[in-house]
């Protein structure tokens, strides 16, 4: 069965710092990959999508994939108290499957 | 604006009672879909469309029905809500199945059967 895997957390940092958020997939075959940030009682917010080995970069956002350990990460610069939310890792391969998400907390 | 709408936002409702969650879309998207959330499971798929009249089952489709008659509705269909279909749920779509399709999701509707 195809697998996305997140700690569900939480993670928590202090303001001003990176966080680093992790996923693995378990599908080799897998072409496309998505975070989505959710807010409580909200609904998920596309926010970084990447399909190639290496970094994207966008505002505080960064992607990183590598596809030979068949893990994507999510890193957070300056972090900001309206972080805090549950991010879910997206992984597609035909299907679109979900990770259970990491809940992060900035704290002040 | 670009939207996905669900309606109604807040459900409250007995085991039993017939009941539908409407789902518009206003960006042309062929793919339409619907999941359920719940703590500790994440989002599960419940069933998907590709096109009109064109749908299939996700991995928790029992008890569920949707239909596709137009482009831009797809809604999600409780014939005899139980107490275990209490949950979150989002319809999403997407321009085309393609890889590099991300879905983008409707505000969600509250479910609680009684």
């Amino acid at each position: 069965q195809k697998e996305v895997e997140q700690n569900s957390g939480p993670l928590s940092v202090p303001e001003g710092a990176i966080a680093s958020l992790n996923c693995t997939y378990s599908d080799r075959g897998s072409q496309s990959f998505f975070w989505y940030r959710q807010y409580s009682g909200k609904s998920p917010e596309l926010i970084m999508s990447i399909y190639s080995n290496g970094d994207k970069e966008d505002g505080r956002f960064t992607a990183q994939l590598n596809k030979a350990s068949q893990y994507v990460s999510l890193l957070i610069r300056d972090s900001q108290p309206s972080d805090s939310a549950t991010y879910l890792c997206a992984v597609k391969e035909g299907k679109l499957i979900f990770g259970q998400g990491t809940t992060l907390q900035v704290k002040p | 604006e670009a939207q996905v709408t669900q309606n109604p936002r807040y459900l409250i409702t007995v085991t039993g009672k017939k009941l539908t969650v409407t789902c518009s879309q206003n960006m042309n998207h062929e793919y339409m879909s619907w999941y359920r959330q719940d703590p500790g499971l994440g989002l599960r798929q419940i069933y998907y469309s590709m096109n009109v009249e064109v749908t299939d089952k996700g991995d928790v489709p029992e008890g569920y029905k949707v239909s596709r008659k137009e482009k831009r509705n797809f809604p999600l269909i409780l014939e005899s809500p139980s107490p275990n279909q209490t949950s979150l749920y989002f319809c999403a779509s997407s321009l085309m199945t393609g890889y590099n399709s991300p879905l983008h999701f409707g505000n969600g509707t509250r479910l609680t059967v009684t």
